[in-house]
């Protein structure tokens, strides 16, 4: 099992630029999640699935879209990149049975310049 | 709204007993968890606590639980240099998706030889 996977590892973006941030899990989770991570902020959640063709926002969505049209994956868009979109973006998985352990990907640091 | 506060920062001598604190607000939590964040890496689960429980003993790991005071912490017996991370407490999010987590701002351990 390769876990949760997340490309690229880096990433560097003008202001106004778009992508995509990938993210793949091969577990067979039903939940999904998308964090940033800034100093002194902790974790804050941007989106989440509980299933194939089922979103919903978090704590800090304005600026991300997802789409889960397969168990696999969930890729998090940014549509017009901002400085204050510069950030450690951690996805996420887990079965939503029994106790709740989260499996994270490696992260993408990603710069808005 | 639900929250969970952490101390930021923590330090120790190896050897020495780590204890790191959280409170949190959400009393419908079922579990309660700790996770460990190793440099550049995403978050991994350290250990978890059932709400019905005082106490969970796991090698050179102890979750002790109060629930009056919406207390949780995590002591780490004879401390080594490779204990040095970032250390967040989380607590359930049912107002949002039986998936979300939310997490403290994490306690960055550092060990000391």
């Amino acid at each position: 099992n390769a876990g949760v996977t997340q490309t690229p590892k880096f990433q560097v973006l003008k202001t106004g630029q778009s992508m995509t941030l990938q993210c793949a899990q091969d577990m067979n989770h039903e939940y999904m999640s998308w964090y940033r991570q800034d100093p002194g902020m902790g974790l804050r959640l941007i989106h989440y699935s509980v299933g194939a063709g089922i979103t919903d926002q978090g704590e800090v969505p304005n600026g991300y879209n997802v789409s889960r049209s397969t168990t696999e994956d969930f890729p998090l868009r940014l549509l017009s990149a901002a400085p204050s979109q510069t950030s450690v973006y951690f996805c996420a998985s887990s079965s939503t049975q029994g106790y709740n352990e989260q499996f994270f990907g490696p992260g993408t640091r990603l710069t808005v310049l | 709204g639900e929250d969970v506060e952490q101390s930021l920062f923590l330090s120790v001598r190896e050897g020495d007993s780590s204890v790191i604190n959280c409170t949190y607000t959400d009393s419908s939590s079922t579990y309660l968890y700790w996770y460990k964040q190793e440099p550049g890496a995403g978050l991994q689960l350290l250990t978890y606590i059932f709400s019905n429980m005082d106490m969970k003993q796991d090698q050179r790991l102890t979750v002790l639980l109060n629930k009056k005071d919406k207390h949780l912490s995590l002591r780490i017996a004879d401390t080594q240099t490779g204990d040095s991370a970032i250390y967040f407490c989380a607590e359930e999010n049912y107002g949002g998706s039986q998936g979300n987590l939310i997490f403290g701002k994490g306690t960055k351990l550092s060990v000391k030889p």
